[in-house]
């Protein structure tokens, strides 16, 4: 059971635009700041948003943060085939003092 | 390029011990916290530990408390994850990362992971 929840899978056309939530609560997202990362298949999980809503150098800005009380979001536009991949949210617990997971959410692009 | 190497991962016997290493290269290492993160097979992310840039603040997961230390050589640019009394639920692939942000609430450099199964 990861302390962070995302749904399991989300899927949706080329060019159309996805949405993949994450809940906490006031101990970790509420009161931290939210990061986002994409994980292909056989490779290092790569950083996609970080701060809520900021993107590294390199990552297009078809991929955005959001975060309202104890829930954030990522959303993808313009999907392409190249997005499917696992996404995972992550931010710090402090009743844990210890960083946190989502359980992660596999992207499908039909 | 910056750049993250993992080393050490391996084949051990439940209750053994192992040492992981993560050298890193082209950036101020001693400027930035650490983290390692674990990925069991066919599962998702799991944070396991970090360790403030210049050592002194150390975090662990419940799952690995007392028995796994992270620990840091600045003289050397490298980070270290000695684990002891593995368990079969220790399998996984560990990755460490940098911190860009001191906060150990992202990681923007992800070494390519080094595998540790823990069997008999």
């Amino acid at each position: 059971q990861s302390v962070l929840t995302q749904p399991p899978s989300v899927s949706a056309a080329p060019g159309q635009k996805v949405t993949i939530s994450c809940s906490g609560s006031r101990s970790n997202i509420e009161n931290n700041y939210v990061s986002w990362y994409q994980q292909l298949p056989g490779t290092a999980p790569k950083l996609l948003i970080y701060d809520n809503n900021k993107r590294p150098s390199g990552i297009p800005d078809r991929f955005s943060g959001s975060k309202s009380g104890t829930s954030a979001t990522l959303g993808i536009t313009g999907l392409q085939t190249g997005d499917e991949a696992d996404y995972y949210c992550g931010t710090w617990d402090r009743s844990l003092s210890a960083g946190v997971f989502g359980g992660g959410t596999k992207l499908t692009v039909l | 390029e910056v750049q993250l190497l993992e080393s050490g991962g391996g084949l051990v016997q439940p209750g053994g011990s192992l040492r992981l290493s993560c050298a890193a290269s082209a950036f101020t290492f001693s400027t930035y916290a650490m983290t390692w993160v674990r990925q069991a097979p066919g599962k998702g992310l799991e944070w396991v530990s970090g360790i403030s840039g210049g050592g002194a603040h150390t975090y662990y997961s419940d799952s690995v408390k007392g028995r796994f230390t992270i620990s840091r050589d600045n003289s050397e640019n490298t980070l270290y994850l000695q684990m002891s009394s593995l368990r079969a639920e220790d399998t996984a692939i560990y990755y460490c990362a940098k911190d860009p942000t001191g906060t150990l609430e992202a990681f923007d450099i992800w070494g390519q992971g080094t595998m540790v199964t823990v069997s008999s």
